[in-house]
């Protein structure tokens, strides 16, 4: 079955700070990796999906990036945070048909 | 209109209750459906998915509608452990990933 490993579980950044979020999959090959975000009391944001190595689509315009070195490395990044980017960021796979299974997630605070 | 629908809640139920939640979809290409479950600062995770002929998972119950466009959670015999938020999730055809209600909170007191 699939893993997925994010980290940090929680971070605080200044405004104007850069940003690099890892995720890594394990379990599974060639899977659809996908970045969410949810922000406090709000339902769940696709920010970007891919399908395969440095396939990248973005769903939402964003002063975030994104990221597929490898197949199974899906980085989310930034380079000058804002205060509307605190929110908790998700990673996500899938593969083939199966259900999206997601990671802990890390809890970013913009201070 | 949004994609998927949910009655935010918070539905309050004490501790061996039946409570049902409601979710509608607007897109008629949606072909598969979930409810997941989101714990306080957790993850969303996978409670069932919702098949045409309804299912059940122990005291869980999830039907579907396709004529009317909605889906159904019923949970038996509620326990505090079920308190969390249940999201209603539809897989439309076309779109590159699943779509998520905004979650309807449940509280389970002693």
């Amino acid at each position: 079955s699939q893993t997925i490993h994010q980290w940090p579980a929680t971070l605080v950044q200044p405004v104007g700070s850069p940003l690099s979020l890892e995720c890594t999959v394990e379990g599974t090959s060639n899977p659809n990796l996908y970045w969410y975000r949810q922000a406090a009391g709000r339902g769940l944001q696709l920010l970007f999906y891919s399908v395969g190595i440095g396939q990248i689509s973005s769903e939402v315009p964003q002063n975030l990036s994104a990221s597929r070195p490898q197949d199974r490395q899906f980085i989310l990044s930034s380079k000058k945070l804002l205060l509307s980017d605190s929110g908790f960021y998700l990673c996500a796979c899938t593969e083939g048909n199966s259900p999206l299974h997601f990671g802990n997630g890390t809890r970013l605070t913009v201070t | 209109r949004k994609e998927v629908e949910q009655d935010p809640g918070p539905f309050n139920v004490p501790e061996g209750a039946t409570v049902a939640f409601n979710c509608t979809y607007s897109n008629s290409a949606s072909q598969s459906f979930f409810w997941y479950r989101q714990d306080c600062r957790k993850e969303p995770k996978l409670l069932m998915s919702v098949y045409s002929s309804g299912n059940e998972d122990g005291r869980f119950t999830a039907q579907l509608n396709r004529a009317s466009q909605y889906i159904s959670l019923l949970i038996r015999d509620s326990k505090l452990s079920d308190s969390a938020t249940y999201l209603c999730v539809v897989n439309i055809r076309g779109y590159s990933t699943l779509t998520f209600g905004k979650g309807t909170m449940l509280l389970v007191s002693p």
